[in-house]
């Protein structure tokens, strides 16, 4: 069974930052690519980053760009975002997900998530 | 970027009916290549992380019920959730992947009525 688990989230003051993990199990993490997409509260899905398999190549969505970055260990099946300069609309819940193995870019499982707070 | 656009913003719909959502994007999403629709859509119940339903526009995920189907080409996609059950209330998404930035729309929240 797929299981992706999330942590390093927490409360942070505007300007701080925080690096995410994915603990990723039951499949070969080293074969799909990973994405991190975040859920303000009450509001719709987001995408964040992407990092394709050996992490050779990597995609932000342009509000994070310079800002997050989106890093793999494959010997650990472990998914990291290190975010910086933190502002209050980076505020969210922030899923991991796997990539399908067909298209790589739509997500066949996901995390519970980690909850980020940008606040002073 | 690829702009999403869901419709309706809600609906509700008595069991054992169908709920209709659709989703229009900026640009195709088809690639010439592969006659392909980069295409997903995803359900949301409350309290819980997305899950895949379709993908390739009308692909159904393993495990997803048939009542489930998706259609549509280049810009214009519909999810069709046919005899709609309670477990199908939830708020349902369509994402395209033709392209980085990947980009969501606002979603679709499904109520019974």
């Amino acid at each position: 069974e797929v299981q992706l688990v999330e942590s390093g989230g927490g409360l942070v003051q505007p300007g701080g930052s925080l690096r995410l993990s994915c603990a990723a199990s039951g499949f070969t993490f080293s074969s799909y690519w990973m994405t991190w997409v975040r859920q303000a509260p009450g509001k719709g899905l987001e995408w964040v980053a992407i990092i394709k398999q050996d992490g050779s190549a990597k995609y932000y969505v342009d509000s994070v760009k310079g800002r997050f970055t989106i890093s793999r260990d494959n010997a650990k099946s472990s998914l990291y975002l290190q975010i910086t300069s933190l502002r209050a609309e980076d505020t969210a819940l922030y899923y991991c997900a796997k990539g399908e193995s067909g298209s790589g870019w739509s997500f066949d499982s996901w995390g519970r998530g980690t909850l980020v707070t940008v606040s002073s | 970027d690829i702009v999403m656009t869901q419709s309706p913003d809600s609906l509700a719909v008595s069991l054992g009916e169908r709920a209709t959502i659709n989703c229009k994007s900026s640009q195709s999403v088809l690639s010439r290549s592969n006659n392909k629709n980069y295409l997903a859509w995803y359900q949301q119940r409350p309290g819980q992380p997305p899950k895949l339903l379709i993908y390739w526009a009308s692909t159904r995920e393993s495990g997803v019920p048939d009542r489930f189907s998706g259609g549509g080409s280049g810009t214009d996609f519909t999810l069709t959730v046919s005899n709609l059950q309670a477990e199908d209330v939830a708020v349902y998404y369509c994402q395209q992947y033709y392209g980085a930035p990947l980009t969501f729309g606002g979603g679709t929240k499904v109520e019974i009525k």
